[in-house]
């Protein structure tokens, strides 16, 4: 398999709920990102991380919790969220950091919460 | 504050009917300007990098270009299959990967 892979593809969870989203690239890639898209407004950088340490938080609230074993593998653990947390949630990757503009995105999450 | 601002919000033409997308920019110091396109249901694909004014980039049917102070996405007689939605991103110079400032998109419909 090849490029960014995002599973699963739609999530509906209660606001009480635990889940994880996760994400794998297989471009050999050292840099992973979280990305939010909600309707009518930016993508919006969520957390970077580059060779498995985070180098970003973008002031994402608690209740989000990214987590990344290797250079190949992103997690994104959701807890107690809030029904405007219910987005797109896409993951990309790039060589580095450095590197930022040309991503390489996954098909992303929808994420519903009720 | 750093600013992407993408022209029009939707774009409807008939299949072979040209027209061109704006991006235009505020920022404090560009280091280069990206084109994607989005499917629904999909993630972006990058289609181009543009780093400094008067510079062009071209891929089939899209044809970017760049001024100081904004950029077009010319599309020359388009098919349906160029319908998605295109996203515009300014990366500036800031430090960190934090640097990347993408527009809210053109969402293009081209009808048969």
């Amino acid at each position: 398999e090849t490029g960014v892979t995002q599973t699963p593809r739609h999530l509906v969870m209660g606001m009480t709920n635990k889940k994880s989203l996760k994400c794998e690239q297989h471009l050999g890639h050292n840099a992973m990102y979280w990305y939010k898209q909600s309707a009518k407004k930016p993508l919006e950088l969520m957390f970077v991380y580059n060779f498995k340490e985070q180098t970003e938080n973008n002031s994402v609230p608690s209740r989000f919790s990214p987590e990344c074993p290797n250079s190949s593998h992103l997690f994104l653990h959701l807890h107690t969220l809030q029904p405007e947390d219910s987005a797109l949630y896409l993951c990309a990757s790039s060589p580095g950091t450095a590197t930022n503009e040309k991503l390489f995105f996954g098909s992303g999450t929808q994420l519903s919460v009720l | 504050e750093d600013q992407v601002t993408q022209s029009p919000e939707a774009l409807r033409l008939q299949e072979g009917e040209s027209s061109s997308l704006n991006c235009s920019y505020t920022v404090s110091g560009l280091r280069g300007l990206f084109w994607y396109r989005q499917d629904p249901g999909k993630g972006p694909e990058f289609l181009f990098t543009l780093y400094s004014a008067g510079e062009e980039k071209e891929k089939e049917r899209l044809k970017a270009t760049l001024t100081k102070k904004e950029s077009f996405l010319h599309i020359t007689a388009p098919k349906p299959e160029d319908s998605a939605t295109y996203l515009c991103a300014v990366r500036t110079t800031e430090t960190g990967a934090n640097n990347l400032f993408f527009g809210t998109g053109t969402r293009l419909t081209v009808i048969p």
